[in-house]
Parts: C-alpha cells; structure tokens; sequence
C-alpha cells in the first residue's frame, strides 16, 4: 500500500530537549516536505526537499533542521524546542514531476512542548 | 508569492443539503493546480479534487464538484446530499504547475458542520 508514516503520532517534551520526527514514504518520490499546521494559520511548509542530498528552507524553517540521506526518508529534528513550536505536523511527498500533482500525506504527530 | 483565501471559519448544512466553501487565491502564475483537502476528525489529510488551471471543464467527484472561475481567481467547493460523514475541516491549496516546485499554499480552512 502507497503511504507515508510518521512517527511518533504525539508526543510531549521539554523546552529544550532534542527530538526528531520521522517519516518515511514507499512510493519512491523525489519530493518531500514538512509542514505544520495551526489554528487560524493553515498549513505551512516548513522545510522540503527535491531529491537526495537536497534540501531548501520552506516559510517557516526557523527553528527546524531536515536531512535527505536516502530517498524515502525525511526526518525533521528540533535540537532546542521551544513551546511555540507547539503544533500538528505533517510530512508530505510527491513524484516531482510536472502533471503529477498529488501529494500523500503522512497521518500528522501531534507536538506539545512545555 | 501566492495566497491562498478561505473566508468562512465555519459552515453548517442540514444533512441531504447542499453546501458551497469558498476559496479565493491570488497568483501571477498562468499553470497551476488547485485542491480540496479535507480533514476529519481522525486528522488525516484526504485529496477531495482537483482542478488543473488549464482545464477550463470544473472537475467533479461523485457528489464533490468545484466552480472554477481562473479570471476572478476563485475556486469553490460544492457538497451535494451532504452526509454525516463530510463534517469536517476543508482545506483549499494552491500548487504550481512548474518543474520543481511542488508547494503547496493553504488556505485556513473551513470547518463544516453536518446537522442531522
């Protein structure tokens, strides 16, 4: 089955306590991208990457890292959080090509920092 | 860069009703897609349809169609014979059409509420 995992679902940390999030997707696609979601705000793109090795600031990276070390995974790290990095997150992917335009969506990991 | 609008926060409809959620975006763009997105309680992001700006027939999925108009930058969302199971909060988005940029621009979202 086409899909993109996330792990953990939620999770609840410390300001200032390194954490990652991963995702993984099986549909070999080149595109990949973080997003996070907020009340009144939408969603956001917060870093996303077009094939291995690449990787680009999205609008809101402050605060976020990214690696693209292998092609289907996309971890997003927080080495300091901080509470208003409180939000739903989502990993995205897609083919990366021109009339391929859907974009699968991971089932979101709830971040609270306190 | 793009926006994306969605101006009501909040809808409701009696179910077997039809209900409209409008989108409004802004682009200089001439190729792009648009989406609805719906997401229900269980928070996963679901693909309701799509629209290539190209493509000047408005796409339709079952009872989900859309009213693109691309000259006044707008693209609503129809709901025919609303049913419990459409509550939820909808998403209108915004991609280009061009090699390499595959971001997507949301809206705020419209959460819609069925009434039994």
């Amino acid at each position: 089955e086409a899909q993109v995992t996330q792990n953990p679902r939620y999770l609840i940390t410390v300001t200032g306590k390194k954490l990652t999030v991963t995702c993984s997707q099986n549909m070999n696609h080149e595109y990949m991208s973080w997003y996070r979601q907020d009340p009144g705000l939408g969603l956001r793109q917060i870093y996303y990457s077009m094939n291995v090795e690449v990787t680009d600031k999205g609008d809101v990276p402050e605060g976020y890292k990214v690696s693209r070390k292998e092609k289907r995974n996309f971890p997003l790290i927080l080495e300091s959080p901080s509470p208003n990095q409180t939000s739903l997150y989502f990993c995205a992917s897609s083919l990366g090509q021109v009339g391929r335009a859907e974009a699968f969506f991971g089932q979101g990991t709830r971040l609270t920092v306190v | 860069a793009q926006t994306v609008t969605q101006s009501q926060p909040e809808m409701s409809v009696q179910e077997a009703e039809t209900v409209t959620l409008s989108c409004t975006y802004d682009t200089s763009e001439s190729d792009y897609y648009l989406f609805w997105y719906k997401q229900p309680p269980s928070r996963q992001m679901i693909l309701v349809i799509r629209q290539e700006a190209y493509k000047q027939q408005n796409a339709t999925e079952n009872r989900f169609s859309v009213n693109f108009q691309k000259a006044a930058k707008s693209f609503s969302l129809k709901i025919s014979d609303s049913q419990l199971g459409d509550a939820a909060m909808y998403f209108c988005a915004y991609r280009s059409a061009y090699f390499g940029n595959e971001k997507l621009t949301f809206g705020t979202g419209t959460r819609l509420t069925i009434i039994p």
